[in-house]
């Protein structure tokens, strides 16, 4: 079952506007959150987590919402930039035991110049 | 600055032979993943070692594979008479521990087996 589901297989944005990605879990024993950018032909690159004591948490261009009584969170990237085109991942783990990663199956970003 | 590395990139193999992929994760991690991705799916979890000890393995981990970290530095995924169900991207990510850290991958080895 996925426990990760990421419901958008696909978005594009104009370069300069808000993309926003989501993400919705099952789960309610995870308490960390992450997202990954993924390139062909490379593994996954950590962007930015979320604990479950946080509701927001901003780097740069990129900031994570966290809805734990929706159990949602959502990806904000702004303003859009073309090298961000990629496949996004949202990620989620239990802070305790073996702390693997649940992925969702991910959403392809295209930012149009 | 050496980040997690995994050889093969690529491996082609008939269907039935035994491969073996090998991942160097950053020095100062303790943990090491392998998770399998196939097309259109995100990644999904093997098995981890905290150092040298295998703590954990996924039902996704056949008895055809087996996974190693002998010195709690560079680990091996081995498949023995892999199938065609076998083929995916396998990849390796590492951890400076558990609860909170982010896992850094590599880059990943495709295998096919055909």
């Amino acid at each position: 079952d996925q426990q990760v589901k990421q419901n958008s297989p696909s978005l594009s944005v104009q370069e300069g506007r808000i993309s926003i990605l989501n993400c919705d879990y099952t789960n309610s024993m995870f308490d960390y959150f992450l997202w990954y950018k993924k390139y062909p032909a490379e593994g996954p690159t950590f962007l930015i987590s979320i604990s479950s004591i946080k509701d927001k948490n901003e780097d740069g261009r990129f900031t994570v919402f966290l809805n734990k009584s929706a159990k949602h969170l959502s990806l904000h990237i702004v303003p859009s930039q073309p090298g961000d085109s990629a496949v996004y991942f949202c990620a989620a783990s239990k802070k305790t035991g073996a702390n693997n990663l649940f992925f969702g199956t991910g959403t392809r970003l295209t930012v149009i110049p | 600055d050496t980040g997690v590395s995994q050889n093969p990139r690529h491996k082609i193999t008939k269907r039935g032979q035994n491969v073996t992929f090998r991942c160097d994760p950053i020095s100062e991690h303790n943990r090491l993943y392998w998770y399998r991705q196939t097309l259109g799916q995100g990644p999904e979890f093997l098995t981890y070692f905290q150092n040298e000890a295998q703590l954990e393995k996924s039902r996704l981990l056949s008895d055809r594979f087996s996974a190693e970290r002998p010195k709690g530095s560079f680990s091996t995924l081995e498949i023995q008479r892999t199938e065609q169900g076998d083929s995916a991207m396998y990849l390796c990510a590492s951890s400076r521990s558990g609860g909170g850290d982010e896992q850094y991958f590599g880059p990943g080895t495709r295998l096919t087996v055909t």
